[in-house]
């Protein structure tokens, strides 16, 4: 099975701030992989597939990047609204894997 | 409007068993791969098994091998899970979720069902 391991798994950030989420396969998984936000109570909301490309709908201030085993989920200004916990998924081999999360909380 | 709805979730005693449903609507469900993902208490999220568009093929976590059984009813636009032999473990809430067209990622969630395993 592929192991998805986010880090951090909880950080701190004010309005305003540029966040940066790790997300690292413990295989290749080429681009084959997704991220999901959170918010408490609710279901996930897809972002971002194919590591860069933006679910129609989603804002620009989220990017996406990697390749291979290693990722980043960016948002550019944090807003209120983002603030909930980030999940990575790789869809490269069964078992699809989520990683751990990353709750992304105020300052 | 893509809809979602879990049904079936509640209290079961370890070793028994729930059915899952979910009814799904505003898309073509004959159209889609679909998925169960489970989320424990205060946990992360897990996939747990995912189900072709005609029924044909089939995948689950190990952890649920054996004893979880996916399915789909494509008159009816509704997915299923059959559970049995529920564990402590398998305390979460159950999400139904639409995979993207030609890839393996869930673009729409259903609100989740909460299945209790406690005796």
């Amino acid at each position: 099975d592929i192991q998805m391991t986010q880090s951090p798994s909880s950080l701190s950030a004010s309005v305003g701030d540029r966040v940066t989420i790790t997300c690292r396969a413990s295989q290749g998984i080429s681009n084959y992989l997704a991220w999901f936000q959170q918010k408490p109570g609710k279901a996930p909301k897809f972002l971002i597939y194919a590591a860069s490309n933006l679910q129609s709908g989603v804002p620009s201030k989220f990017s996406g990047s990697g390749s291979g085993t290693d990722f980043t989920l960016t948002i550019s200004s944090l807003q209120p609204e983002d603030f909930a916990t980030y999940y990575c998924q790789q869809y490269n081999s069964y078992p699809l894997t989520f990683g751990g999360g990353t709750k992304v909380e105020i300052k | 409007e893509v809809q979602l709805v879990e049904s079936g979730g509640g209290l079961a005693q370890p070793g028994g068993s729930l059915r899952l449903s979910c009814a799904a609507s505003g898309f073509t469900f004959t159209s889609y791969w679909m998925n169960w993902v489970r989320q424990a208490p205060g946990k992360g999220l897990e996939w747990v098994a995912n189900i072709k568009q005609d029924g044909s093929e089939k995948y689950y976590v190990d952890s649920v091998k054996g004893r979880f059984t996916i399915s789909r009813d494509n008159a009816k636009n509704s997915l299923f899970l059959q559970m049995n032999g529920l564990r402590a473990e398998d305390t979460a809430v159950y999400y139904c979720a639409r995979e993207a067209a030609g890839s393996s990622f869930s673009d729409y969630w259903g609100q989740g069902t909460l299945v209790t395993v406690s005796s």
